[in-house]
Order: C-alpha cells, then sequence, then structure tokens
C-alpha cells in the first residue's frame, strides 16, 4: 500500500524561483489538503480540496497555489519562493465523514536561501 | 483565538507510568470531531485516536485514551504504561462540523519517556 506519497523528500531553492511538490494517495480520498509545519507552530492549513475540480484556501494560503485535476493528485505549486517558506510541507488525505483520519505523506522539508 | 490549545511544551515521563497531555478547544458547532496524532523524531504523523462530539463514552485505543469533558472543551490524551518508544511529538486536532471540514492543530506537545 503506497498510502500517500509525496516528493521530493528534500528540496533547497533561491529567492524567486517557484517550484511544485507532488502529492499523489492511492486510496480515492475525496479529501486532500496541504499543511506546513514550523517549530512551535504545530500543523498549518494552507489548502484543501474536498473533490477534483473543488479547492480552497486554509489559514496561510498566501504564495502558494493549487489544482485538483484528478482523485489521486493535489499537488501545492510555489509561485516565487521566500525565505519564509523554509517549512516542512505535509499532504494528507481522507475520507470526507466524522470518524475519518487523515494519512499524511513522509513530508518534503523545504529551504528557501 | 486559537482553536486547539496544548498548554504543555514539554513533558517528562518515567517509562512504565501514565502520563496525560492536554488539549482544550474552541468551537461553536454542536457537531466536531477530536483527534489525537504522534509524530516520532522521524517526522511520520500517525494517527492515534478519535473521539466525536456526539460520542457518550471516552475513546480508547490500547494504551491510549481520550478523557473527553465536553463541558470543559477539553480532550486530553493519556497514555499509560509508558513506554520508551512513545517519545515524540504529540498533536490535538479537531474538525468542525459534519462531512468534509478542515482540521485545526495544537502547537503540539513534546514527550519524553525516561528509561
Amino acid at each position: 500500500n503506497a498510502g500517500v506519497t509525496q516528493t521530493p523528500k528534500f528540496q533547497v531553492l533561491k529567492t524567486g524561483q517557484s517550484m511544485t511538490l507532488q502529492c499523489a494517495q492511492d486510496m480515492n480520498h475525496e479529501y486532500m489538503s496541504w499543511y506546513r509545519q514550523d517549530p512551535g507552530m504545530g500543523l498549518r492549513l494552507i489548502h484543501y480540496s474536498v473533490g477534483a475540480g473543488i479547492t480552497d484556501q486554509g489559514e496561510v494560503p498566501n504564495g502558494y497555489n493549487v489544482s485538483r485535476s484528478t482523485t489521486e493528485d493535489f499537488p501545492l505549486r510555489l509561485l516565487s519562493a521566500a525565505p519564509s517558506q523554509t517549512s516542512v510541507y505535509f499532504c494528507a488525505s481522507s475520507l470526507t465523514g466524522a470518524r475519518t483520519e487523515a494519512f499524511f505523506g513522509q513530508g518534503t522539508r523545504l529551504t528557501v536561501v | 483565538a486559537q482553536k486547539i490549545t496544548q498548554t504543555q511544551p514539554g513533558m517528562f515521563v518515567q517509562e512504565k507510568e501514565a502520563v496525560t497531555l492536554d488539549c482544550t478547544y474552541d468551537t461553536s458547532d454542536q457537531s466536531y470531531g477530536l483527534f489525537w496524532y504522534k509524530q516520532p523524531s522521524s517526522g511520520e504523523m500517525i494517527f492515534l485516536i478519535y473521539q466525536g462530539s456526539y460520542d457518550e463514552q471516552n475513546a480508547t485505543e490500547g494504551r491510549y485514551s481520550l478523557n473527553f469533558q465536553k463541558a470543559r472543551k477539553s480532550a486530553n490524551l493519556v497514555i499509560s504504561a509508558s513506554q520508551l518508544g512513545d517519545s515524540a511529538m504529540y498533536f490535538c486536532a479537531m474538525r468542525e462540523g459534519w462531512g468534509y471540514q478542515k482540521v485545526t492543530f495544537g502547537t503540539g506537545t513534546k514527550l519524553q519517556v525516561i528509561p
């Protein structure tokens, strides 16, 4: 079982560069989301999607873009990287419903210099 | 206002002892769910336990139990018989509403189990 797969695991970007963090799940989950994890701040929601073609902003969406063309994939795009975007990024997926926990990818450690 | 508050940045517990990790939440919804996740030093997020707002009994999963006090809006995680492998970050999270909802996480508690 692959579960939720994130690539890459590590990335270093220069300020101003753009890149896409990939996230794929093979569990046919409707709901997918992106979080960033910073020391002392827990996980903060960036963007989420309730199904193909439907996305919405979370708590900290600025500087990030998402799309959901298929159920399986939910890429996160950094439009113009800034040092403040240095963080660990997690993709998660779940079924919709009250008792469904999120399944997380392994995380992507991004450093912007 | 913080929706999920974890007031213990770090905790120590002796091996084989029980430990309680605190979590309080803030919501005006009647229907919500509370989750606890574990994050070992390797970084992955591991689901531990779930409590629904309408559940009358406290949730239990093996050595994990959730002390749910609805009136106080608290959802504390109790780990019994601590093991060295329990050393990790622990996050409390809340889903508000019914069906699909956004999940909000607390800032976490770092638990260290001492031999």
